[in-house]
């Protein structure tokens, strides 16, 4: 168990729908990071927040949003959801952002769009 | 944009036997890490490399930093079932962005 906690574990909805996947980082932990993973793109960083604020954006569509909550927990909002956008989504989170630091993974949340 | 191939895709080998997997890239990343991650949970860290040429040791496991921080490799000895997994590396380029860049992994069974 990592201490990342992530919800739903699994999530199926229809295409142009919109879901909300929640994590709660470890106890402690300021910076939270989402990743996208499937077969053909592998581990892909979406985003990543630290103490409330965004500090790095990677490879996220304009339909996808995060945010993180005073409470440090976050949350990742998928929009006008597409086949495509099927994949384990990933919730990881760290002391600090600083590099070199262990990133703790959840156990993630799959979401199937058809 | 950073990217790491990992190589081999796939491996199945018999339990007793050695194997290495190979992580590369043309750019140069302040530290490399390797994570393991089981059917339905998410990766684990095993090792973080920083210094070119580092070879740190886990158990049978042997990973290695290439000495221009470009690549690395992680090599196992006497495979065992409990070895069986997906094999990430992952560099960091230590910059503003503090996200990983992750290779597509290797998927390793190690058969009884």
């Amino acid at each position: 168990d990592s201490g990342v906690t992530q919800t739903p574990k699994h999530l199926i909805t229809a295409t142009g729908q919109r879901v909300t996947l929640r994590c709660s980082p470890r106890s402690g932990d300021l910076s939270v990071y989402w990743y996208q993973q499937s077969l053909d793109q592998g581990l892909q960083f979406l985003i990543q927040y630290y103490n409330g604020e965004e500090r790095a954006k990677g490879n996220i569509l304009e339909r996808f949003s995060a945010q993180q909550f005073p409470d440090l927990h976050s949350e990742l909002n998928l929009s006008s959801l597409e086949l495509g956008d099927s994949a384990l989504y990933f919730c990881a989170s760290s002391e600090d952002p600083y590099s070199g630091n262990t990133i703790y993974f959840g156990e993630g949340s799959w979401l199937t769009v058809v | 944009t950073q990217l790491l191939e990992q190589s081999p895709q796939f491996l199945s080998i018999q339990e007793g036997e050695n194997l290495t997997v190979y992580c590369n890239s043309s750019s140069v990343f302040s530290s490399l890490q390797w994570y393991r991650q089981e059917p339905g949970e998410g990766p684990v860290l095993l090792v973080t490399v920083v210094t070119g040429g580092e070879v740190k040791k886990l158990k049978r496991l042997t990973f290695q930093f290439g000495d221009a921080r470009k690549d690395s490799s992680l090599h196992i000895t006497a495979a065992q079932p409990g070895d069986t997994g997906l094999y990430l590396c992952a560099g960091h380029s230590g910059g503003g962005a503090d996200g990983l860049t992750f290779g597509k992994g290797t998927h390793l069974i190690i058969q009884p």
